[in-house]
């Protein structure tokens, strides 16, 4: 069975940093591209970034390019997002989600896991 | 960037009826559309891709139609479970994947 578990959530203030982790099981983690997907409060989907199956590619939307770094450890079958220099409209629960590479479709979602960038 | 523009934001309809809700793309994306149902309090689950492609285990009663720019996703005799939002997003090619704002779907 395919799981993603989000972590390392909370409440931080504006400027700071924080790391997400999201642990993968049940496949083969270095088959696939994954991504952040992130959702704010009462609103819709919104896709964050996407790193390649290797590490070799990464793709972010704009408001957060420059910002925010993806990356994963295929060893551990872990994903990342290293989010520096936040601020309020940051403020969303981040989903994990498994990327079919051709598709690019979102087949696999983490159960999410809240920011709130609040001083 | 593409536009994904969603239709109506919100609908009430009672269990048995046909629902059909509307994606509109600022551009030609071709069948690079996938469709995902999100219930209160979970996370979003893929239901079509490329369009018109249910996704492994989704009931045969959600249909997925269009091309180029106007897509529709339709649910046959709606059920109680399907009370939720629905998200279409631009698949394929490269970034932004952009998602559309959701539709509601709510039983009366």
């Amino acid at each position: 069975e395919v799981q993603l578990v989000e972590s390392g959530g909370g409440l931080v203030q504006p400027g700071r940093s924080m790391k997400l982790s999201c642990a993968a099981s049940g496949f083969t983690f270095n088959n696939y591209d994954m991504a952040w997907v992130c959702q704010a409060p009462k609103k819709g989907l919104e896709w964050v970034a996407t790193i390649s199956y290797d590490g070799s590619s990464t793709y972010y939307r704009d408001s957060v390019k420059g910002r925010f770094t993806i990356s994963r450890d295929n060893a551990k079958s872990t994903l990342y997002l290293q989010m520096d220099s936040l601020r309020s409209e940051d403020t969303a629960t981040y989903y994990c989600a498994r990327q079919i590479t051709i598709a690019a479709v979102f087949d696999y979602w983490g159960q999410g896991v809240m920011v709130t960038v609040s001083s | 960037n593409i536009v994904m523009t969603q239709s109506p934001k919100s609908m009430s309809i009672s269990v048995g009826d046909r629902v059909t809700m509307n994606c509109k793309a600022s551009q030609n994306v071709g069948n690079n559309i996938a469709w995902y149902q999100q219930k209160p309090g979970q996370s979003p689950k893929l239901l079509i891709y490329y369009a018109s492609n249910r996704y492994t285990g989704v009931p045969d009663r959600f249909t997925g139609g269009g091309y180029g720019t106007d897509f529709t996703l339709t649910i046959n005799s709606v059920q109680a479970e399907d009370a939720a939002f629905y998200y279409c997003q631009r698949i394929y090619n490269s970034p932004p994947w952009t998602f559309g704002g959701g539709t509601k779907l709510e039983l009366k």
